[in-house]
């Protein structure tokens, strides 16, 4: 059982550039989200989705697009990186019900130069 | 907006000493979650709090909700040098997915 899959681990990109980050998870969970995790900050909501095709903004969404075509997989678009965007991403996903607990993924290191 | 204050956000200990780390939230949240964080590493959940008066001990880590204060705490029992990570607390507002996380406390156990 994998849990949360998270790739790349590390990428640097250059200002303008668009990329994914992909997040896999093999639990059936409903629920994903994604967050950004920057020095001092504690972790940031971005977007998240109760089930496929359906999505909704977080506290931080501008510069991201997200899809959720199947449960298994919620990835994450920047679509014209900016250096403020340099941070380390973490996916999450938790099970239907009360008091499930999120699940994280590795996160994905991102640099934007 | 919920939003969640940790304090303290540093802290240096002795290993053997008891501390508790404070969680307050700004509006009514229907659960409480703690996470530990080694460094460069990813979060690992501690423990989910749903009621007024929960508390919930795992080893020498132990967890309270009070909803009317709308305050948690993490106690810590004779500390070991294990313990030493950064935890967060996080909140959910009613009704929504996602969490709002504290800033995080960064932990220290010193032999």
């Amino acid at each position: 059982n994998a849990g949360v899959t998270q790739t790349p681990k590390f990428q640097v990109l250059k200002t303008g550039q668009s990329m994914t980050l992909q997040c896999a998870q093999d639990m059936n969970h409903e629920y994903m989200s994604w967050y950004r995790q920057d020095p001092g900050m504690g972790l940031r909501l971005i977007h998240y989705s109760v089930g496929a095709g359906i999505t909704d903004q977080g506290e931080v969404p501008n510069g991201y697009n997200v899809s959720r075509s199947t449960t298994e997989d919620f990835p994450l678009r920047l679509l014209s990186a900016a250096p403020s965007q340099t941070s380390v991403y973490f996916c999450a996903s938790r099970e239907t019900g009360s008091g499930q607990p999120q699940h994280f993924g590795d996160g994905t290191r991102l640099s934007i130069l | 907006e919920l939003k969640v204050e940790q304090n303290p956000l540093f802290l240096s200990m002795q290993e053997g000493k008891n501390y508790t780390i404070y969680c307050n939230y700004s509006t009514t949240s229907d659960r409480l979650y703690w996470y530990r964080q080694d460094p460069g590493k990813s979060l690992e959940s501690l423990f989910v709090l749903l009621s007024n008066g929960a508390v919930k001990q795992e080893g020498r880590l132990m967890a309270s909700l009070d909803t009317k204060a709308r305050l948690s705490t993490l106690h810590i029992t004779a500390a070991v040098h294990d313990l030493s990570a950064t935890y967060f607390c996080a909140a959910r507002e009613g009704g929504a997915d996602g969490l709002t996380f504290g800033k995080g406390t960064h932990l220290i156990i010193q032999p």
